[in-house]
Order: structure tokens, then sequence, then C-alpha cells
């Protein structure tokens, strides 16, 4: 079974406006982190937000904020008032963190999410 | 503050050539290193991490394999690509275990041809 689904393989969004990029994620481990990281098109991962299974308040940063529903596995990326400069690859991603900490750290990506920002 | 380099930036190889691809990361100690694969239009797929010098675990069977000569230093390498070979490769690397981040390379786009 998939780890972490993305479902949208493609996003339009108008300038100035907010989009969401859904993701669902599969994990029995009960500590975890989720991340979301931006690709523009010269390849480069970009790290944008990041949210612990423990943590109980929705992680923010700037423009981007994550909505974690943790009992719908759900870890949706939300990004308010869209650029230009926002065009680009969206993946999810989740770190488990194994029995013991033994995941080293290790990152399952989702297939990801091509937002196209209009003007 | 940490940077992290790749080389080349881009590669063509023909089927059945060798390959060498190198990683080093500056301004941190002890990282652990990982590689990954994104073939075109796709996610990242992880395909070798290190916790140490010397210290290899592969996550999935293939044609590549990985060392790390030096605490920084991450080289992923092949002695006879696959045309299955191609795509873009990242190395990463956090600092466990207060960093949850991984900061990623810019990157080796493989062409086999």
């Amino acid at each position: 079974a998939q780890k972490i689904t993305q479902t949208q393989p493609g996003m339009f969004v108008q300038e100035k406006e907010a989009v969401t990029l859904d993701c669902t994620y599969d994990t029995s481990d009960p500590s975890y982190g989720l991340f979301w990281y931006k690709q523009p098109s010269s390849g480069e991962m970009i790290f944008l937000i990041y949210q612990g299974s423990y943590d109980q308040q929705n992680a923010t940063e700037g423009r981007y904020s994550l909505n974690f529903q943790k009992a719908r596995k759900s870890a949706n990326l939300v990004i308010s008032a869209s650029q230009l400069g926002d065009s680009a690859m969206y993946f999810c991603a989740m770190r488990e963190e194994g029995a013991g900490g033994t995941s080293y750290g290790k990152l399952t990506f989702g297939q990801g999410t091509i937002l196209t920002v209009h003007p | 503050s940490q940077t992290i380099h790749q080389w080349p930036a881009t590669l063509v190889q023909p089927v059945g050539s060798p390959l060498s691809l190198e990683c080093t990361v500056e301004g941190t100690s002890n990282p652990n290193l990982y590689w990954y694969r994104q073939a075109a239009g796709r996610g990242l797929q992880l395909l070798f991490y290190s916790v140490g010098i010397g210290q290899i675990s592969s996550e999935v069977p293939q044609n590549l394999s990985a060392s790390r000569p030096q605490d920084r230093q991450f080289i992923l390498s092949s002695k006879k690509l696959l045309l299955s070979d191609s795509g873009f490769y990242l190395c990463a690397w956090s600092v466990p275990p207060t960093s949850y981040e991984q900061y990623f390379g810019p990157g080796t786009r493989l062409t086999v041809t």
C-alpha cells in the first residue's frame, strides 16, 4: 500500500488566491513527521514545512500552513496569496520513527502535485 | 553554514559504461547521508542511506552501489549502466537526532543512451 498519496496530479490557482494541496498518509508508527517540499523546474528540493505527529498545533511558515488531521491521516498544504513563483512541483513526505528510532531519518515521498499559478 | 555539493550536474552515458556520482557536505559533522532517484515526473525513491563512514544500507535492489569513504562524502556508483538507470539523482543529509529536516543537493541529471 502507498504510504503517501497525493491524489492531485495538477492544480491551477489564480494569483493572490489560496490553494490546498492534498496529502494522505498511512502508518502504524505512533511517532512520525510529515514534510512538504517544493521542486521548481531547476530540480532543487526546497523544504517548506514540517509537522510532527505529536504536535498539537498546525504548523505554519509564512504563507504556508499544514492542515494536519491526524484521525483522517491527512496533511494538506495550504498556500495563501499565491504568487507566480509558487508554480512548481510539490511533494509530501513522511518520516517514520521506527522501533527504537531506527528509521535513520529516511523519507517516503508521494508522487507530487504540479501547481500552476495563473496571473 | 552548511552546504551540499553534487557533481556533475548533468551526465550522458552509454549503456554498459561505469558511473560515479559524488556528493559532499560542508559545515556539519557525522551527518546521515542519503541517495534518492527521481524518474521523470515522479516522486523520489530512496536508494541508499548511510549513518557513518563505511556504513551503507540499500533500500531497493538495483544496479547501483554506494560508498562513504569519508564522513562528509557519499558516492553513487555503477559498474555497467542500464537504460533504466536514467533519472535525476539527489543527495541529501540530516543531522540526527535533533534535526528533522533533510537538506538536498542540487542533483545530477543522468541520461543513459
